[in-house]
């Protein structure tokens, strides 16, 4: 089966700039993830979607980020305006099962973002 | 919030030697645990997962981890590492005391030298 898709795989803007990513989970997913993972640490999860709806959006910067997952498919992950501290590796994942325990999560190449 | 500690950021091993890569988490309750893998240049993979069951986990590659509940802990092994198992290994849980949040640790750098 294919994976989950990302898109772009890389990309460079400067600060104050805004972006959008794009996610397309494996088919059939209900839940969708977007994570940040700023080099050295581990992901961090940054919004969960069961279906169209959010799950967990604690973890948002909602003052620049957002995200939607429109018809319970394809997402998109937004950053307006950008700041430097934002550079990281944006990766979506996607699971079969509802969100909540029991969930195998299935990633995405990511999505590198420098922010100048 | 739920946190979970990767004490090893960076291990170098020769091949054969055993390798154990620490992993404790903070809130317990109804816990899964995974350990995920990303080789050079890949997607990060599943390794293994604990759910319920036997604590003694089996994963790819030879892989195995332990679930000790009193411990907080799921420490991931292998008796006898390879070249290709250079690799970046994270640890996540998902818990019901983290409110279902998955939570990633900083990960353990591994460089196996042939």
């Amino acid at each position: 089966e294919a994976g989950v898709a990302q898109s772009p795989r890389y990309k460079i803007i400067e600060k104050r700039q805004s972006v959008a990513f794009w996610c397309n989970p494996i088919s059939g997913h209900a839940t969708l993830y977007w994570y940040q993972q700023i080099l050295g640490q581990g992901p961090k999860l940054l919004i969960q979607f069961q279906n169209n709806g959010v799950v967990d959006d604690s973890q948002l910067p909602k003052d620049r980020f957002s995200a939607e997952r429109l018809k319970g498919v394809d997402s998109t992950l937004k950053i307006q305006p950008a700041k430097l501290e934002d550079s990281a590796v944006y990766l979506c994942a996607s699971s079969p099962t509802r969100a909540g325990v029991g969930q195998t999560q299935y990633f995405g190449p990511g999505t590198r973002l420098l922010v100048l | 919030a739920q946190s979970v500690s990767q004490h090893n950021h960076h291990v170098i091993l020769s091949e054969a030697a055993s390798l154990e890569l620490g992993c404790n988490y903070s809130y317990g309750g109804t816990v899964n645990l995974f350990w995920y893998v990303q080789y050079p240049g890949q997607h990060l993979q599943l390794l293994l997962k604990y759910f319920s069951g036997d604590p003694l986990v089996k994963g790819i590659k030879g892989f195995e981890a332990e679930f000790i509940k009193s411990k907080f802990s799921f420490n991931l092994r292998k008796p006898s590492v390879q070249w290709s198992d250079t690799a970046e290994y994270f640890c996540a849980v998902i818990s019901s005391g983290g409110s279902y949040i998955p939570t990633f640790g900083r990960g353990t750098s591994l460089i196996v030298h042939p």
